[in-house]
């Protein structure tokens, strides 16, 4: 089993949708989590550390469930801007982060 | 807002030749990382850099890869001899944490190409 999966995509969705990606992750000692978004040859960019309680950044929610080992990231009111892939990343609580290879997300006008 | 850099944006090199990856990290950050990402391919850990040594590696990173932080700034990723396979995007990270929620940054990576 692969230690971050994800639904590789593409989602199609149209503008002012709401789009919603999981991650699962194998590794149980796993303490952070986080949500990158990546632009095509682009480098990651964080988008969100994701916490047990949930957390909210405008129009972006990320959801953690230790106990089925995912997370979840949901986009309201997709922007054509938004179009990207999404990556899903963990962390044992050391240092290096594990990354899942994206669920890439097309914003059709 | 304060940013990772890298140099070259872009390297081209023969098989068998050695290359050196140029990054700066964020300024008051103490941890220090290279990744790769092969075309088409997940982004995947190389090696993780604190206290001026290795703190963690991957399979990867084998003998012939080697990190240095040569002055206060810049840390640096040598390949000794190039490999066709090495040809992909590396990207240097740093985070002011190494445990915890230990939020990286990346750099706009290098892109190798080996010929």
């Amino acid at each position: 089993r692969k230690e971050v999966e994800q639904d590789p995509g593409p989602f199609n969705v149209p503008e002012g949708a709401t789009v919603a990606f999981n991650c699962t992750y194998s590794n149980s000692a796993s303490q952070s989590f986080f949500w990158y978004r990546q632009d095509c040859r682009k480098e990651p960019k964080l988008l969100m550390s994701v916490y047990s309680s949930g957390n909210e950044d405008g129009r972006f929610t990320a959801q953690l469930n230790r106990a089925s080992q995912y997370i979840s990231l949901l986009i309201r009111d997709s922007k054509l801007s938004d179009s990207a892939t999404y990556l899903c990343g963990t962390s044992g609580g050391y240092q290096k982060v594990t990354f899942g290879t994206g669920t890439k997300l097309q914003v059709i006008p | 807002e304060p940013e990772v850099t890298q140099t070259p944006s872009h390297q081209v090199t023969q098989m068998g030749q050695e290359v050196i990856l140029r990054c700066v990290p964020i300024s008051n950050h103490l941890y220090f990382y290279w990744y790769r990402q092969i075309l088409g391919q997940k982004v995947e850990f190389l090696v993780s850099f604190y206290n001026n040594e290795i703190s963690e590696k991957s399979e990867i990173f084998d003998d012939q890869f080697s990190v240095e932080r040569p002055d206060g700034s810049n840390f640096t990723l040598k390949i000794r001899s190039t490999k066709l396979e090495d040809s992909a995007m590396y990207f240097c990270a740093s985070s002011l944490r190494g445990s915890g929620v230990n939020e990286q940054f990346f750099g706009p990576g290098t892109r190798l190409t080996v010929l």
